[in-house]
C-alpha cells in the first residue's frame, strides 16, 4: 500500500470547518483513500473512503485531487468532540493486501472553544 | 448490531502468564483482524482473517503470540507466556468488502 504523509498536529475553532490534508503521491490506480480517526481510549472509527471522486456522508466530505495524489478530509461544523487522532490510509481493494489497513501516524486535531 | 465485541475490556497479569483475549465480530462479516497499539509503534496489524482462514501472520511479534478463528463469530488472541513488553491494547476489527469496524479493545497489562 502507498505510503501518506499528514501534518503532525491541527487546530480548530469550534464551530469552524476542520480541513485535514493528507499527502499520497506514489498511490495507484486500484488504491483507495480511507479516513479514520481515534478519539482517546477507544477504537478507531471509520470516516469516509473515496477512489477518484469527491465524497461526502453525514460525518465528512473527502476532496481527492484530479491527479489523487492528495486528498483532504474535512469536518464542515468543528465540536469538542471530534478533537481525536486522524489518519489517512491508502489501501488496495484487491490482490494480496486486500483487506489490511496499515496505519501511521496521523494527524491529532485538537477542536478548542 | 453491537458492533465488534472484545473481551475483556482490561486484564492486568503477572509475568509468565497465559493471556487470552478475545472477539466477536459482526454478524455476517467474512473478515476478521487483529491490531496491536502501542505509543511506541502506534497501531499495527498482528493477523487477519478470511472466512476463519489465516491470510496473513506476519505481524505476530513472536511464538509466544498465537490467533485462532474456530468459527465466524468467535477469534482469540492468545499470549503465552506474557512478558511486559507485550502490555498494550488490543483492537479486534471485522469487515465485509470495504470498510474495517474496530471493537473498543482490550486494555493488557503484564506485570
Amino acid at each position: 500500500d502507498a505510503k501518506t504523509t499528514q501534518p503532525p498536529s491541527m487546530d480548530c475553532a469550534e464551530g469552524r470547518a476542520a480541513n485535514l490534508p493528507c499527502n499520497h503521491s506514489t498511490i495507484s490506480g486500484n488504491e483507495y483513500v480511507y479516513w479514520y480517526r481515534q478519539i482517546h481510549s477507544q477504537g478507531p472509527q471509520y470516516i469516509i473512503h473515496g477512489l477518484k471522486n469527491n465524497e461526502t456522508n453525514e460525518m465528512a466530505s473527502l476532496i481527492i485531487t484530479e491527479d489523487r495524489k492528495s486528498s483532504t478530509l474535512i469536518l464542515p461544523h468543528a465540536t469538542l468532540r471530534d478533537t481525536a487522532v486522524y489518519y489517512c490510509i491508502v489501501r488496495a481493494q484487491g490482490g494480496t493486501s486486500y483487506g489490511k489497513l496499515t496505519f501511521g501516524q496521523g494527524t491529532i486535531l485538537t477542536v478548542h472553544p | 448490531d453491537a458492533g465488534v465485541i472484545q473481551s475483556p475490556r482490561h486484564e492486568v497479569t503477572e509475568m509468565g502468564q497465559e493471556v487470552t483475549l478475545r472477539c466477536k465480530p459482526i454478524s455476517g462479516h467474512d473478515y476478521l483482524f487483529w491490531y496491536r497499539q502501542t505509543m511506541m509503534r502506534g497501531l499495527e496489524l498482528l493477523i487477519y482473517f478470511n472466512n476463519n482462514v489465516p491470510i496473513d501472520d506476519s505481524g505476530m511479534p513472536e511464538d509466544r503470540f498465537s490467533a485462532k478463528m474456530p468459527n465466524a463469530s468467535f477469534s482469540t488472541l492468545k499470549i503465552q507466556p506474557s512478558e511486559p513488553r507485550d502490555s498494550a491494547v488490543y483492537f479486534c476489527a471485522s469487515s465485509l468488502r470495504n470498510t474495517i469496524y474496530f471493537g473498543e479493545g482490550s486494555w493488557l497489562t503484564v506485570v
